[in-house]
């Protein structure tokens, strides 16, 4: 598509059950970023993908957090026992080569109960 | 490590008042910088980047910014807002070794007629 795909836009889930975040980033970029954005707040690094390189999961708050991508194609979030505090707007970007311009999607909000 | 200082959470301006954003970065390596809008309920979008070049860069709706090595900052300005500027501004910082973007908190821009 032309721009970066977030699904599902809206996700209401109870504590305790794991969600599953889609990012379909642009064809062609080789960086894949994800953000957390908690209402009222800024934007909180989660991990980083480029290329085939390993991750950089430096941003993920806990091992309930964890995000899969294959090749240059699209990734998963997943969260699993989810808490309240896990309720945010989770924002994933792509860029190409060295990713330097991000590219937003729409973002996948999340309300846990 | 690279770090982001948005100074003020909240600016409320009337319109066609000249607004300043102010933000400040630390690194231990060299940057790129950008500014970046979202207005409510929609994605964030880029506003002005700094690359390399000249030190004032323009971006879209008449916003420009300024980067200032010795001071470490790069401080959004437009010189006449308009109702359409209300929208929360993000600066981040991406450290040329690093890979990866980190924001800063947020300005909430409000424009009142």
């Amino acid at each position: 598509g032309a721009g970066v795909s977030q699904s599902p836009s809206n996700k209401v889930t109870e504590k305790g059950k794991d969600v599953e975040l889609r990012c379909d980033p642009i064809s062609g970029h080789t960086a894949l970023y994800w953000y957390r954005q908690r209402l009222g707040q800024g934007l909180e690094f989660l991990i980083y993908f480029q290329g085939n390189s390993a991750p950089d999961k430096s941003g993920l708050p806990s091992d309930r957090f964890s995000a899969e991508r294959t090749g240059e194609s699209v990734s998963t979030l997943t969260i699993q026992r989810t808490q309240q505090e896990d309720s945010a707007v989770y924002l994933c970007a792509s860029a190409s080569g060295r990713g330097r311009e991000l590219f937003f999607g729409e973002g996948s909000r999340l309300t846990v109960l | 490590a690279q770090s982001v200082t948005q100074l003020d959470s909240q600016v409320p301006v009337f319109e066609e008042a000249p607004v300043e954003l102010r933000c400040n970065y630390s690194s231990s390596v060299s940057v790129y910088l950008f500014w970046y809008v979202q207005y409510p309920n929609q994605g964030l979008q880029l506003l002005l980047k700094y690359l390399s070049g000249s030190t004032l860069v323009k971006g879209i709706n008449g916003f420009e910014a300024e980067f200032n090595k010795s001071q470490t900052s790069f401080h959004l300005r437009k010189p006449s807002v308009h109702i359409s500027d209300t929208a929360e501004y993000f600066c981040a910082v991406f450290g040329t070794s690093y890979g990866k973007l980190t924001f800063g908190q947020g300005t909430i821009l409000t424009v009142h007629p």
